[in-house]
């Protein structure tokens, strides 16, 4: 079993519509749960960040984990042509090494 | 705002060749990242530097990879001996807290 599993995608949606983004994972010692959205040939940058089971919002963007299920989400309200991006899941685990989810391709249609 | 700069943003070398790849992290921060993508393929930790030292490194880290701040501002990746399946992006990506930014990538072509 892989450590992280994302969907591929590619995932495409008309503009205004709410995106549900989703990874689960193995290891129990992941500590940190993070999304990054990547726009094509640049480097990830970080959306959201929490350690805790729940949901914690940011805008349009709410991240929410459930540690017991080894899930986490990302959901993103009206959707905008600019939230067209690569968007990947990533765990930091006790001893400071990340792991990153293959990433789901989102392309929103205006 | 502070940003994680990265050169040469194209590298292409002949395998066997050493190549080193060089990152400006963002002057305040404290752990430094090296990262790898290979086309359509997922984001690999590669190794993490803290304090003058490796933190941590993924078993893709061996012999032919290491890693130096040899001043106080650039933090560079050394691969020794290139080979084919070197081939990928690589990210260099700084932290102070719990935030995590990335640099644009250096692509290198192995061939």
């Amino acid at each position: 079993q892989k450590e992280v599993e994302q969907d591929p995608g590619p995932l495409s949606v008309p503009e205004g519509a709410i995106v549900s983004l989703n990874c689960t994972y193995s290891n129990s010692a992941f500590q940190y749960f993070m999304w990054y959205r990547q726009y094509s040939r640049k480097g990830p940058e970080l959306l959201m960040y929490t350690y805790s089971s729940g949901n914690k919002e940011d805008g349009r963007f709410t991240a929410q984990v459930d540690k017991s299920s080894k899930y986490i989400s990302l959901f993103i309200r009206d959707s905008q042509p600019s939230d067209s991006a690569t968007y990947l899941c990533a765990f930091r685990d006790t001893g400071n090494q990340f792991y990153f989810g293959t990433g789901t391709s989102l392309t929103v249609i205006p | 705002e502070p940003e994680v700069t990265q050169t040469p943003s194209h590298q292409v070398t002949q395998m066997g060749q050493e190549v080193i790849l060089r990152c400006v992290p963002i002057s305040n921060h404290l752990y430094f990242y090296w990262y790898r993508q290979i086309l359509g393929q997922k984001v690999e930790f590669l190794v993490s530097f803290y304090n003058n030292e490796i933190s941590e490194k993924s078993e893709i880290f061996d012999d032919q990879f290491s890693v130096e701040r040899p001043d106080g501002s650039n933090f560079t990746l050394k691969i020794r001996s290139t080979k084919l399946e070197d081939s990928a992006m690589y990210f260099c990506a700084s932290s102070w807290q719990e935030t995590q930014y990335f640099g644009p990538g250096t692509r290198l072509l192995v061939l």
